[in-house]
């Protein structure tokens, strides 16, 4: 169980175009998302919170209108990068949490590289 | 604000080995401690996890790790290390007061030598 998918895995997109990657929780109900990014050899940081049906939380730092993030469902959120540039491309890794002490099951990350 | 410490960059022990990764937090109550690994290019899997009751928790894949109040400490431990167990290990802290959010560590980078 506790099983989250991200879709896609990998994208290659050129600079100026946006990029939606969606984030699912497959076999439980996700009262909250995460969307995290990942460098390379760096550690996991947190872009924002989702709760299903209100507006995403955000860091401090995060742009809320190039990261657009929808929590549409209990089942799925999704982040859109919009006017996507060289620096944006990353690791970005999703998770779900029921709400039960602060369990978050992680996505398997998609790759985002914008030439 | 709770924050979260590894130590150790990286770490390179022999196949067969003891390993053990150091994780210190901070936070002013009793947090939730867990312990994720990742190998390249994939996600976070949860090894293990202490919410409360028995300091000494087991997990997945042989690993265990003791929560010690006194020492803030959630070391993360195996017996012997098998070569698969060459990853990025990050040790994380979540609080409800914080919203579930979790905070990570900077990763530890194991390298297991034949």
């Amino acid at each position: 169980g506790a099983v989250v998918s991200q879709h896609p895995s990998w994208v290659i997109c050129k600079s100026g175009t946006s990029v939606k990657i969606e984030c699912r929780s497959l076999d439980f109900q996700a009262t909250t998302m995460f969307w995290y990014r990942q460098f390379p050899k760096q550690s996991l940081m947190l872009m924002a919170t989702s709760n299903e049906g209100s507006k995403a939380t955000y860091e401090q730092g995060v742009e809320k209108d190039k990261f657009l993030i929808n929590h549409a469902s209990l089942t799925l959120s999704t982040l859109t990068v919009t006017s996507a540039h060289p620096e944006d491309s990353s690791f970005y890794i999703c998770s779900a949490s029921s709400g039960a002490y602060n369990e978050q099951f992680f996505g398997p990350g998609t790759r985002l590289t914008v030439l | 604000a709770q924050s979260v410490t590894q130590p150790d960059i990286h770490i390179t022990v022999s196949e067969g080995a003891s390993l053990e990764l150091r994780c210190n937090y901070s936070y002013g109550a009793t947090p939730y401690l867990f312990w994720y690994v990742q190998s390249p290019g994939q996600g976070l899997q949860l090894l293990l996890k202490y919410f409360s009751g028995d300091t000494l928790v087991q997990g997945i894949k042989g690993f265990e790790a003791e929560f010690k109040r006194s020492q803030s400490s959630f070391n993360l431990r195996k017996p012997s290390v098998h070569w698969s167990d060459a990853a990025e290990y990050f040790c994380a802290v979540g609080a409800s007061a914080a919203g579930n959010k979790l905070t990570f560590g900077g990763g530890t980078r194991v390298l297991v030598k034949p």
